[in-house]
């Protein structure tokens, strides 16, 4: 069965703080992406990668960098937390063909205060 | 500029009527489109999908419409049950996006017993 994992359900940071979320993905799935979603926005693309060490920037990157080193493994990371981050973050991975479904992890829910 | 659209934030139906959700889309180059269901506090599951080259794909309740010429699409669900309530994310892909989804704003269904 297929399986996305996240690293934690809930979150509470302060402001300025450097965060880390992780995922994992057990289905050796070549693509995977960190999602943001927010009310009325819908789910925002932040980045993804299409092979270990490889990363391209999705619709908002800013104030965020990601880490994939190895294939089943991709970090978001918040160099400083700010309260406008504070939104539910969401991991996928995808095997890359038509219709090209990606698979979810259950996200987590930041709170910045 | 939104690519994809779901123009109807909420909609409430009785148990064992029908669901039609909508979806609007911009670009002509999209040729897969998906439906995810979401329930809160988890991540979104994939439900259905249609080729552009197709005007509808049906999977037990779940039937979804594509009208190209209109650019729009259609989640009916018949009957409608309780379980259904979540939110129904849109989402479309197209070859030269590479493997990323674009994804409407959700639409949150409601199901009265």
């Amino acid at each position: 069965d297929v399986k996305v994992t996240q690293s934690s359900r809930y979150l509470v940071k302060r402001t300025g703080e450097k965060v880390f979320l992780e995922c994992v993905q057990d289905m050796d799935h070549e693509n995977m992406f960190w999602y943001r979603q927010d009310p009325g926005l819908g789910l925002r693309l932040i980045y993804f990668s299409y092979d270990v060490k490889m990363k391209e920037k999705g619709d908002i990157p800013e104030g965020y960098s990601v880490s994939r080193e190895k294939k089943e493994r991709f970090s978001l990371i918040l160099e400083s937390a700010s309260t406008n981050q504070t939104s539910m973050y969401l991991c996928a991975s995808s095997q890359g063909v038509p219709p090209y479904e990606q698979y979810f992890g259950p996200g987590t829910r930041l709170t910045v205060t | 500029d939104q690519q994809v659209k779901q123009n109807s934030p909420s909609l409430s139906v009785q148990e064992g009527r029908i669901s039609i959700l909508n979806c609007d889309y911009t670009n002509s180059m999209f040729d897969y489109f998906l439906w995810y269901k979401k329930y809160p506090a988890e991540g979104p599951t994939f439900l259905i999908s249609i080729s552009s080259i197709k005007d509808k794909n049906e999977d037990g309740r779940f039937t979804v419409f594509l009208n190209k010429s209109a650019k729009h699409l259609s989640l009916h669900i018949v009957p409608s049950q309780p379980g259904d309530s979540a939110v129904y994310f849109c989402a479309a892909s197209f070859m030269e996006y590479g493997n990323k989804l674009v994804f409407g704003a959700g639409t949150i269904l409601r199901v009265k017993s």
